[in-house]
Formats: C-alpha cells, structure tokens, sequence
C-alpha cells in the first residue's frame, strides 16, 4: 500500500533562517506531488506541484521554493524564513488521471518567531 | 473559472442532529469531487468521492451526490456523533494534475 511521510512534524525557527521540509511517498511510481500551506483558521494554498523529477510548477510567488531531486521525494525549502511563512505545511500526491484523489502526509507546523 | 465554494462555518449541531454542508462549483469540464475531513492537529484525509454526474459517493455516513445541473456536492449526514467534530473540505480535480479547494467548514458537534 502507498503511504506518504513529511518531516518534521513540528519546528520554531527564527526570522531569517533557512527552511527544509521533506516528505516521501512509498508504495507508487511517479506520482504528482504537492506542497499546501494551511494559514490558521484558514482554507488551503497550493504553493508547488510536480508532475516528475524536476519539473515544479509555483503557483504563488514568495520566497519558497520546492526540489524534486527523486521520484518520491519532495522537498520545500527557504533562504530566509518571514513571520508570515508561519503556519501548516502539507504535502500531498496523486496518481495520474482526473480521478484519483490526492492523499496528505500528517503535516508539519511552522512557526517563526 | 476553477472555484470552489463552500458553507461558511463554524457550525454547531446537537449530536443526533442533521447535518449538511453546501458545496458549489464552477463548471468546467467534467471534474471529479470529493469531501476531505481534517481533525485537530493532522492532515486532510478523504471522505468520500464522485467521479461523474449523478455518482453518490458514501462514507462513516456520510453522502454527497454529485450535481451537474446545479454543480452541487453537498455533504449531508443524518446523525452527527461528537466524534465528527472536524473541518470539512470540498474539492475538485477538473483534469490533469491540480485540486481545488473550498475554504473549509468548521464543524462542532455537541453532546
């Protein structure tokens, strides 16, 4: 069966200091692969998805950016963390065709102080 | 457009209440919808599903029925229990690769 694991779980990062979010997905080839960011009290933002190994498509401009280096690897990363970059990151994948849904890994909480 | 519109919350129901959660969307194509339920502290996990018009998708309870003369997949439940507290989450896969998703709807289910 498929599973999907993003680590860590939980982070407190300073101001200006760099990010690195990781998740793998297990049990598939090929999958798209999608980061979300979910603010407090809020609805879900898709901030990059990949449909291969280094192919990113960015869907809101910032100063995130996201790898694929592997096939089931997914990577987000930040120079220089902002306040604003706190809140509930997720990454997700789905198999191809318009049918298949998307399954989320467990999240990973952002907090920059 | 690719929106997707849902109930504003929060909602709190009595246990044993009915429960529906509105959800529209923008008719594009033929796209496959879904439900998603997040609990406190964790990820999105998928309720429930529809792939084509007139598809019900079912689940713990739960039904939506997928709408296309009203682009509607409202997620109805006709016993809530506590355990159902949780925000609620439509979705749409149009074609290809992208999700969309409602705002969420936060719901509380009291004893």
């Amino acid at each position: 069966s498929q599973t999907i694991h993003q680590w860590p779980a939980t982070l407190v990062q300073p101001v200006g200091s760099p990010l690195s979010l990781e998740c793998t997905v297990e049990g598939t080839s090929n999958p798209n692969l999608y980061w979300y960011r979910q603010a407090a009290g809020r609805g879900l933002q898709l901030l990059f998805y990949s449909v291969g190994i280094g192919q990113i498509s960015s869907e809101v401009p910032q100063n995130l950016s996201a790898s694929r280096p592997q096939d089931r690897q997914f990577i987000l990363s930040s120079k220089k963390l902002l306040l604003s970059d706190s809140g509930f990151y997720l990454c997700a994948w789905s198999g191809q065709g318009r049918t298949g849904e998307l399954f989320f890994g467990e999240g990973s909480r952002l907090t920059v102080l | 457009g690719n929106s997707v519109t849902q109930m504003e919350g929060p909602v709190t129901l009595s246990e044993e209440a009915f429960l529906t959660i509105n959800c529209t969307y923008t008719a594009t194509g033929y796209p496959s919808l879904f439900w998603y339920v997040q609990y406190p502290g964790e990820g999105l996990q998928l309720l429930l599903k529809a792939t084509k018009a007139d598809d019900k998708g079912s689940n713990k309870g739960f039904e939506a029925t997928y709408r296309k003369e009203t682009t509607s997949f409202h997620l109805e439940k006709g016993s809530v229990q506590v355990s159902d507290s949780a925000v609620y989450f439509c979705a749409r896969r149009p074609t290809g690769n992208q999700f969309y998703f409602g705002t969420g709807t936060s719901l509380t289910v009291i004893p």
